[in-house]
């Protein structure tokens, strides 16, 4: 079986100071794992993902995680928050199966940017 | 980079009536399409998975004669939600897996939702 936890259901942080938004992950096997960014009313947008290569990832828009095994974690980092970084956050794992991969979501974590 | 579109955007319906979305891969092809639903401020929830040319595998809890998943081309997949009652309101989404490239990665579409009068 495969989880995620996603520790903050909100997060609130002023434009130009960091970002953290926390994952944990549980998975039977190697996971893959991914962010996914969701603007109000817009679809999905892959952030980053991790595969079993580079601990540390490089997204887009300036984002980047770490893959932690030891802690089973994958938090979300950003240096300088945008006002456009305001939206939801999602953390995922995935397991590949025979048919393909199934992906299961975290429950997601609201970014609030203030000026 | 891959583009996924799904037709309608948005859609309200009376209760009773049938709904039919599409979800297309636009500039890939895709043996494997997936469909999820999002209810207001929670995470996204696996419905089924739809592999081109047999039937979708449902997840445990989704009614399959409610919602009826077709994926007859590599670039189509359509979920039909019949005899809706509102508390089949909710986001729907749909993904696309491109057969050609990373087998973990998927791409989605930008979401129909449906409300159910």
């Amino acid at each position: 079986a495969q989880s995620v936890t996603q520790l903050d259901s909100h997060v609130s942080v002023s434009e130009g100071t960091p970002v953290l938004l926390r994952c944990n992950y549980s998975s039977s096997y190697s996971p893959s794992l991914f962010w996914y960014v969701q603007h109000p009313n817009k679809g999905l947008q892959l952030l980053l993902k991790y595969t079993s290569a580079a601990t540390l990832v490089k997204g887009i828009n300036g984002f980047e995680a770490e893959f932690k095994k030891s802690e089973t974690s994958f938090h979300l980092t950003k240096p300088s928050a945008h006002m456009s970084d305001a939206a939801e956050y999602f953390c995922v794992v995935s397991l590949f199966t025979g048919g393909g991969n199934k992906l299961t979501f975290g429950t997601g974590t609201q970014l609030k940017v203030e000026l | 980079g891959a583009v996924v579109s799904q037709h309608p955007s948005w859609v309200i319906c009376k209760s009773g009536t049938s709904v039919k979305i599409e979800c297309r891969s636009l500039d890939f092809q895709a043996t494997t399409m997936f469909w999820y639903r999002q209810f207001p401020k929670q995470s996204l929830m696996l419905m089924a998975t739809s592999n081109e040319g047999s039937k979708a595998t449902y997840e445990q809890g989704v009614e399959k004669d409610k919602f009826l998943i077709n994926h007859a081309s590599l670039t189509l997949s359509t979920l039909t939600v019949t005899s809706a009652h509102p508390e089949d309101s909710s986001f729907y989404i749909c993904s696309a897996r491109d057969f050609r490239g990373d087998s973990n990665e998927q791409f989605f579409g930008p979401g129909t939702r449906l409300t159910v009068l």
